[in-house]
């Protein structure tokens, strides 16, 4: 079965400067991998996902992420945080031969001004 | 433009009660899935259905049932609600395809008193 690992449960980080967000997965075959975002309150919205061709994906809000197989990484990065990038950012991983996504922990972006 | 909605938004309940969270989209989705999200610990699958008439265990099941008689509807029992079931709960659902991502509601906030 495939798994999801978040490293970091909180990050800080100022408006202005770059933000990465680390996923690292596991799993046996090419993953399908999304990064979902969720603000307080609300359900999650898809960020962006990859399942084949160029490992660098171009996301919503500025977001890309790029997928390295020989790292099993997917981090999530943006150049330059505003302050409505507060949110919590949750990776996923969805297997080649069902439909059922497992997700990380999160990660809790706190935005300082 | 509906989506994914959920009721209720919030409920308490006392333990031993017995409720439905009600779920339902407007997209024509095969498939559709219940997480229920805790600190510190992601979306955990609870059940999920790949169409009308099918649904299966996720990760965690337990005290759980669900039926999906019509491809919009995706109810969620709660059998005799425990405080462990405190939590929020989350639906969604998703087209055809692998690398399609899920698409999901707003979430129902229950606490079990």
């Amino acid at each position: 079965a495939q798994s999801v690992t978040q490293p970091d449960i909180h990050i800080t980080v100022s408006e202005g400067a770059s933000l990465e967000l680390r996923c690292n997965y596991s799993y046996g075959a090419t993953p399908y991998l999304f990064w979902y975002v969720q603000s307080p309150g609300q359900g999650l919205q898809l960020l962006l996902k990859y399942f084949s061709g160029d490992t660098l994906v171009q996301g919503i809000k500025g977001f890309e992420a790029e997928f390295k197989r020989s790292q099993s990484s997917f981090n999530l990065r943006k150049p330059s945080v505003h302050w409505s990038d507060a949110a919590e950012y949750f990776c996923a991983v969805g297997a080649s031969n069902d439909y059922k996504l497992s997700f990380g922990a999160g990660t809790t972006v706190t935005v300082r001004a | 433009n509906a989506g994914v909605t959920q009721t209720p938004k919030f409920q308490v309940l006392k333990t031993g009660q017995s409720m439905t969270l009600q779920c339902a989209q407007d997209m024509n989705h095969e498939y559709m899935s219940w997480y229920r999200q805790d600190p510190g610990m992601g979306l955990r699958l609870i059940h999920y259905s790949v169409g009308a008439g099918i649904t299966d265990q996720g990760e965690v099941p337990n005290g759980y049932n669900v039926s999906r008689s019509t491809t919009e509807d995706f109810p969620l029992r709660l059998l005799s609600a425990a405080p462990s079931q405190t939590s929020v709960y989350f639906c969604a659902s998703k087209p055809q395809g692998r690398n399609q991502p899920q698409h999901f509601g707003d979430g129902t906030r229950l606490s079990i008193l």
